[in-house]
């Protein structure tokens, strides 16, 4: 069935450092797609998402790539901080759809 | 997020029991949802609503009933609550529109069953 998954389970970078964050979809109708943090003992929060017209979208200290010629998008924390370590998730939805479809997470831990 | 808030957080109980799962949001959204999160699966959806009177099966309903009171409380209830069901469940909020977008998630309970 459709599915989103990520690569990676588990990420650790040094403080300072730039972190990617991988996840494959497999649903070619998706056109909509979200990143989401969940810290420890925490709800999943919203951090960026992208539109699939979009190949590139910027927040604060984060960018989302889209590839859609191989279903994949990337987050892209730059300057990694202690802060910044969480579970990523992506999820995927398209128009009509009635809900969202997570991928299963990925670990993100900081090295001092 | 403060506006959507869950009790219990956490909540241990024996195979048999019947268990409810409360969320309350303060953000003036018409959408629920459930979600139940296990090691590994990510969130899975178990029930949304879109309003009051609009009641959705997600992809592992079985097991699960809910009820939307108002418009801000949408619980989740286990009839007969069974070990596979120990997980962390997590209740999110969203804009009505033509899309589903941002979603607000609370802070999760906790559950096991024993």
């Amino acid at each position: 069935g459709e599915s989103v998954g990520l690569h990676l389970p588990t990420l650790s970078v040094q403080e300072g450092d730039n972190s990617i964050i991988n996840c494959a979809y497999s649903n070619s109708a998706s056109d909509y797609f979200i990143w989401y943090k969940q810290e420890s003992g925490k709800g999943p929060q919203f951090i960026i998402d992208i539109r699939s017209n979009m190949d590139k979208r910027q927040g604060q200290r984060v960018t989302v790539l889209l590839n859609k010629t191989v279903k994949h998008l990337s987050l892209q924390i730059a300057a990694t901080q202690p802060g910044d370590s969480a579970v990523y998730f992506c999820a995927e939805t398209y128009q009509g759809a009635q809900k969202l479809v997570f991928g299963q997470g990925t670990r993100l831990t900081i090295n001092p | 997020d403060a506006d959507v808030t869950q009790t219990p957080r956490n909540r241990i109980t024996k195979t048999g029991k019947r268990i409810m799962l409360e969320c309350s949001q303060t953000k003036g959204h018409d959408r629920m949802y459930w979600y139940r999160q296990d090691p590994g699966l990510g969130l899975r959806l178990i029930y949304y609503s879109f309003d009051v009177k609009d009641i959705n099966k997600g992809e592992i309903s079985d097991g699960y009933s809910v009820s939307r009171q108002a418009q801000a409380k949408f619980s989740l209830s286990l009839e007969s609550a069974i070990p596979n069901q120990t997980a962390l469940y997590f209740c999110a909020t969203s804009e009505a529109g033509g899309r589903v977008n941002e979603q607000f998630f609370g802070p999760g309970t906790r559950l096991t069953v024993l």
